[in-house]
């Protein structure tokens, strides 16, 4: 059973770096798509972006420019980093598995618990 | 505002069936793009209920049934329980993936 797990700071401050990790267990990282998926408090779901374990990205338009998705496969490890961060980039951050049945045709079978990060001074 | 249109709201007394409808456009399902369904039970992580349009995940029950046509998409529940209360997401894609705004189900 493949797990995910989130890690990182949960109080970062307005104009800094989010830094976060997500470790896969119970499977490989190779040959898969990854995610990035955030929730703001008592809000709906927003795509931040993958990653292929090749190393290959993809973002959402409306964050690409502070945004950065790295891979480390030796480690079973994919990262999240959005820069400039204020006030509205508080949420729950979720890592996910994607997986692809078409070209365009991608859901998340498989979800991290999810990590609160508050942006404050 | 969502690229997918959901009900922000619906109820339903237990043993009844309730529908949750998604909303979209030619760009995305009316494209052609599969529509999924995710539960998200309060204080925890979403949880994949139905990909592919219909096709639900193994240990979901088949209370949970997925439809698609045209531009729009619908999430079926029969047999309401109490422990269906939550929130259910649709999702697709339309240059990049999408989800709708969320559905809160309350079970009376």
């Amino acid at each position: 059973q493949v797990q995910l797990q989130e890690s990182g700071p949960g109080l970062v401050k307005p104009s800094e770096t989010l830094s976060l990790t997500c470790t896969v267990s119970g499977g490989s990282i190779n040959s898969y798509y990854w995610s990035w998926v955030r929730q703001p408090p008592g809000k709906g779901l927003e795509w931040i972006g993958y990653i292929y374990y090749s190393g290959s990205t993809k973002y959402n338009p409306s964050l690409k420019s502070r945004v950065t998705i790295s891979v480390d496969t030796s480690k079973n490890q994919f990262s999240l980093k959005l820069s400039s961060v204020t006030a509205a980039d508080t949420a729950v951050y979720y890592c996910a598995r994607d997986s692809i049945v078409a070209a365009g045709n991608y859901y998340f079978d498989y979800w991290g618990q999810g990590t609160l990060v508050t942006v404050s001074s | 505002q969502s690229v997918l249109t959901q009900p922000p709201s619906v109820s339903g007394a237990p043993g009844q069936r309730v529908t949750i409808s998604c909303t979209g456009s030619s760009s995305n399902i009316g494209a052609g793009y599969d529509v999924h369904w995710y539960q998200q039970l309060p204080g925890t992580a979403p949880k994949l209920l139905i990909y592919g349009n219909s096709n639900r995940p193994s240990g979901v029950p088949d209370r949970f049934s997925g439809s698609k046509s045209g531009t729009s998409a619908s999430l079926a529940i029969t047999g309401l329980q109490a422990e269906d209360e939550a929130d259910y997401y649709c999702q697709s894609y339309d240059s990049t993936r999408v989800f709708g705004g969320g559905t809160k189900l309350t079970v009376l």
